[in-house]
């Protein structure tokens, strides 16, 4: 059985950082990319990063270039988020999802989610 | 970038009934757009993959069709679990990059 779950959450000052991490299970890790979708409380969906299978290739989107880094440890079956210069706007529960397959452009699997606060 | 517009935006509907819920691409994306359902307090769930294809576990209920721009999700009888958000999704190759539409509720009338 695929289980994500994703810890590291918290509440954190507008400035400040947070690593958040997505351990895997019941699925070889290494052979799939991997992303980190977020929502605000009440909102819709947001792609935020993602990483190949290997990590070599690494995607942001505009709103996080620059402040978060993407790594996966694949000897730990893990994935992770850096996120520096947090903003209030980064408020939200982030997700990490599984890539459908090589050439999937979906995710087939998720976590159940861990909330990062940004507040004073 | 390529947009997802979402519509409606809410859907009050029975039990028993169909549903259709409606996803429009700013540009082509071909075939290659899911869809999620979420329900309060979950991870949102994969439900239909390369606009048809209807995911492991998904009960037959459920049916995605379309491409290039247009995509329509059915629910083909409402049963009471089936009340939640929908979301479409596609991934572009350039610029490389995930998009979601703004969801749709579907709720009890």
């Amino acid at each position: 059985e695929v289980q994500l779950l994703e810890s590291g959450g918290g509440l954190v000052q507008p400035g400040g950082s947070l690593r958040l991490s997505c351990a895997a299970s019941g699925f070889t890790f290494s052979s799939y990319a991997m992303s980190w979708v977020r929502q605000a409380p009440g909102k819709g969906l947001e792609w935020v990063s993602g990483t190949s299978d290997s990590g070599g290739i690494t995607l942001y989107a505009d709103s996080v270039k620059g402040r978060f880094t993407i790594s996966r440890d694949n000897s730990k079956n893990t994935l992770y988020l850096q996120m520096n210069s947090l903003r209030a706007e980064d408020t939200a529960v982030y997700y990490c999802a599984k890539r459908g397959g090589r050439s999937a452009m979906h995710f087939d699997y998720w976590g159940q989610g861990t909330l990062v606060t940004v507040s004073s | 970038e390529i947009v997802l517009t979402q519509s409606p935006a809410t859907l009050s509907l029975s039990p028993g009934e169909r549903a259709t819920l409606s996803c429009r691409a700013s540009q082509s994306v071909s075939s290659y757009l899911a869809w999620y359902q979420q329900k309060p307090g979950q991870a949102p769930r994969l439900l239909i993959y390369d606009a048809s294809n209807r995911a492991t576990g998904i009960p037959a209920r459920f049916s995605g069709s379309g491409s290039g721009t247009d995509f329509t999700l059915t629910i083909s009888s409402l049963e009471p679990e089936d009340f939640a958000v929908y979301y479409c999704q596609q991934r572009s190759n350039w610029p490389p990059a995930y998009t979601f539409g703004q969801g749709t509720k579907l709720e009890i009338k």
